[in-house]
């Protein structure tokens, strides 16, 4: 009964190619977010999205572009993929957006290394 | 200079100690104070949230100091299981809704 599900865990790919991340939560949660944890462990927030509607866009390349087919998905497509996008990208999830004690739940996260 | 800052550590200590975190946050404006846990090649996972007034789980509490913008967690009787990465976690009001900024953590290794 995983909260909030990735895949793929591993993904190793060439430079120059388009992969996509999936990601689902099971919780009922309006808002979901892509965050990025760089060789250095810092976390960032990339995007976030409520009911399906972009809300955070945190400078990222316009390579990264994020989807939301519903609210219990929230998909990670990236194109032309560079060697500095390596990196562990989690997913996650919260009840909504205010609220501020909003607990964020995290997936698993996806281990992408460009070669 | 980083919203959040933690020392990195690693905080080496034998089972049975107790140890201290500390953080400290540069933007005034953050509402709300949170410490994660990480585990080695895990998703990072809420310990606690940090209330002005200070407060405690079992053998863990935090404090948070608004005045000097600090933050600190304390483990007693340290457990092996404790041994993960500590994330110092501020939240800040946008227009939008709350944006969580996160520190680069605290590695503590407990040892038998």
């Amino acid at each position: 009964d995983t909260a909030v599900s990735q895949t793929p865990k591993y993904l190793v790919t060439q430079m120059g190619n388009d992969k996509s991340i999936k990601c689902e939560q099971n919780l009922g949660h309006d808002t979901m977010y892509w965050y990025k944890q760089d060789s250095k462990k810092f976390l960032k927030i990339m995007f976030s999205y409520n009911n399906k509607e972009l809300i955070i866009n945190e400078t990222v390349p316009n390579r990264f572009s994020p989807k939301s087919p519903d609210k219990a998905h929230l998909n990670l497509h990236i194109n032309s993929l560079e060697l500095g996008d390596s990196a562990v990208y989690f997913c996650a999830s919260s009840q909504d957006l205010g609220g501020p004690h909003n607990e964020q739940f995290f997936g698993p996260g996806t281990r992408l290394t460009v070669l | 200079r980083k919203e959040v800052e933690q020392d990195p550590g690693p905080f080496n200590v034998p089972e049975g100690a107790t140890v201290a975190f500390n953080c400290t946050y540069s933007n005034s404006a953050s509402q709300s104070f949170f410490w994660y846990r990480q585990d080695c090649r895990k998703e990072p996972k809420l310990l606690m949230s940090v209330y002005s007034s200070g407060n405690e789980d079992g053998r863990f509490t935090a404090q948070l100091n608004r005045a000097s913008q600090y933050i600190s967690l304390l483990i007693r009787d340290s457990k092996l299981s404790d041994s993960a990465t500590y994330l110092c976690v501020v939240s800040r009001s946008m227009e939008y809704g709350n944006k969580l900024v996160f520190g680069a953590g605290t590695i503590l290794r407990v040892k038998s």
